[in-house]
């Protein structure tokens, strides 16, 4: 029971323009969704994250949009740059008072060409 | 400051052997959780440790075990290795149990053979 799904396992994008990465979820219990970056041999290392009150949260390049009726996340990056060319997670926390835990996608991976 | 290291980086065991993942986090972080990331899939949820106690455990069988030192650094113990628990093992810290976001480490490559 796949909780978080990415959908596409890989997204080719020029530099310059717009990449926009996907997320669907089905626990309507997740409290807060995070996008990871993840190069070769590295940790995941965060890199944005929206509230479950919220639609939209943005930083710089990256801007995070939620959907909640249709439980779909995206995360757009604009303008793309060869260096944003990694693996992508989305996540999703559940949360109690005293504990939580992610449910991570399987992975988009971002290829940005010159 | 130092970011959350893992230790070692790389291992290969045989089928049946134990092993023990080392972890230390950002300093000031309380809270340590670790996750299994399978090749081509998404890091799975383990353990979560907050002031030495388990705040929270995912769906792993018991051969898997951790603790958590005064020092807040962390162990992970796998019992009676498997095929497939050949996985890279991330470690991640955080202030609390109930952050924001976490911090990962570059994680620990097991191999089974």
């Amino acid at each position: 029971d796949q909780q978080v799904k990415q959908n596409s396992p890989s997204l080719s994008v020029q530099e310059g323009r717009i990449s926009i990465l996907n997320c669907d979820y089905t626990n309507s219990m997740f409290d807060y969704f995070l996008w990871y970056k993840k190069y070769p041999a590295e940790g995941p290392t965060f890199l944005i994250s929206i509230s479950s009150i919220k639609d939209k949260n943005e930083d710089g390049r990256f801007t995070v949009f939620l959907n909640k009726s249709a439980k779909h996340l995206s995360l757009h990056i604009v303008p793309s740059q060869p260096g944003d060319s990694a693996v992508y997670f989305c996540a999703a926390r559940i949360s109690t008072g005293t504990a939580s835990k992610l449910t991570f996608g399987t992975g988009t991976r971002l290829q940005v060409t010159l | 400051d130092a970011g959350v290291t893992q230790s070692p980086t790389h291992l290969i065991k045989t089928r049946g052997q134990h092993v023990t993942l080392r972890c230390s986090p950002i300093s000031g972080h309380k809270s340590v959780s670790w996750y299994q990331q399978v090749l081509g899939q998404g890091p799975q949820f383990i353990f979560q440790y907050y002031e030495k106690e388990e705040r929270g455990r995912g769906n792993f069988p018991d051969r898997f075990s951790a603790r958590q030192f005064p020092n807040y650094s962390s162990e992970l113990n796998v019992n009676a290795l498997l095929l497939g628990d050949s996985a890279l093992y991330l470690c991640a810290s955080s202030q609390w149990t109930v952050n924001e976001k976490l911090f990962f480490g570059s994680g620990t490559q097991l191999s089974v053979l």
